[in-house]
């Protein structure tokens, strides 16, 4: 069955630490995966995707099938990076279904 | 250029009724895909529209149904309301075709007493 799990609800770092946001897969296809973002008071919105293989924001996610991950990173932190951040999986084998994360809220402490 | 737009923001309904949500897709987009977020959950797809066509469906039951019509807006109805069906529900607009980014309204709260 397809699942998506992001193991911290909660993640707390000092601007200009590096973060870590840890998104794990189950997927027999071939996956595709995003990471999509709620700033306070605004909409859902598409952060980056795997396929398009860019840095956004100064963020990066690769893809490791071999550790069904896909982790966002991103060097040195800023305060504008306070959020709800949500890893989600595009199935293709169940009519491009996407299957989200419960989020993680991260908080940049100035 | 307009964005997703949802109707209403806020509802309340009692157990057993039937409520109908809004959705208006961003200018140009044939696919509107809907969610249910429950609080301190992701969002859970119920179903996408295409062309006016269910185009999947995720594990919900036959009383959550939806119609995308002819200019690409859609409803989501909800028959014989439970406690549970309490949740955020959203709606995402897209161009179609497995690449194109989908774009997010900002929900209607729906509380079932």
């Amino acid at each position: 069955a397809q699942r998506v799990t992001q193991p911290e609800k909660l993640l707390s770092v000092f601007k200009g630490a590096p973060v870590e946001l840890k998104c794990n897969y189950s997927y027999s296809g071939s996956p595709e995966l995003f990471w999509y973002v709620q700033y306070s008071r605004q909409r859902l919105q598409l952060l980056l995707r795997h396929i398009s293989r860019e840095s956004i924001k100064g963020f990066t996610a690769d893809l490791n099938k071999g550790e069904t991950s896909f982790h966002l990173k991103k060097p040195f932190a800023q305060e504008e990076d306070s959020a709800m951040y949500y890893c989600a999986l595009r199935a293709s084998n169940t009519g491009n279904q996407f299957y989200f994360g419960t989020g993680t809220s991260l908080t940049v402490i100035p | 250029e307009t964005g997703v737009t949802q109707s209403p923001t806020h509802l309340i309904k009692t157990r057993g009724q039937q409520v109908t949500l809004r959705c208006s897709s961003q200018s140009g987009h044939n696919t509107v895909s809907w969610y249910q977020q429950a609080l301190g959950q992701g969002p859970q797809f119920i179903f996408q529209y295409y062309r006016e066509e269910e185009n999947g469906r995720g594990n919900f039951p036959p009383r959550f149904s939806g119609l995308q019509f002819p200019n690409y807006s859609s409803e989501l109805n909800v028959n014989a309301l439970e406690l549970d069906d309490s949740a955020l529900y959203l709606c995402a607009s897209s161009l179609g075709g497995l690449t194109e980014t989908q774009y997010f309204g900002p929900g209607t709260r729906l509380l079932v007493l």
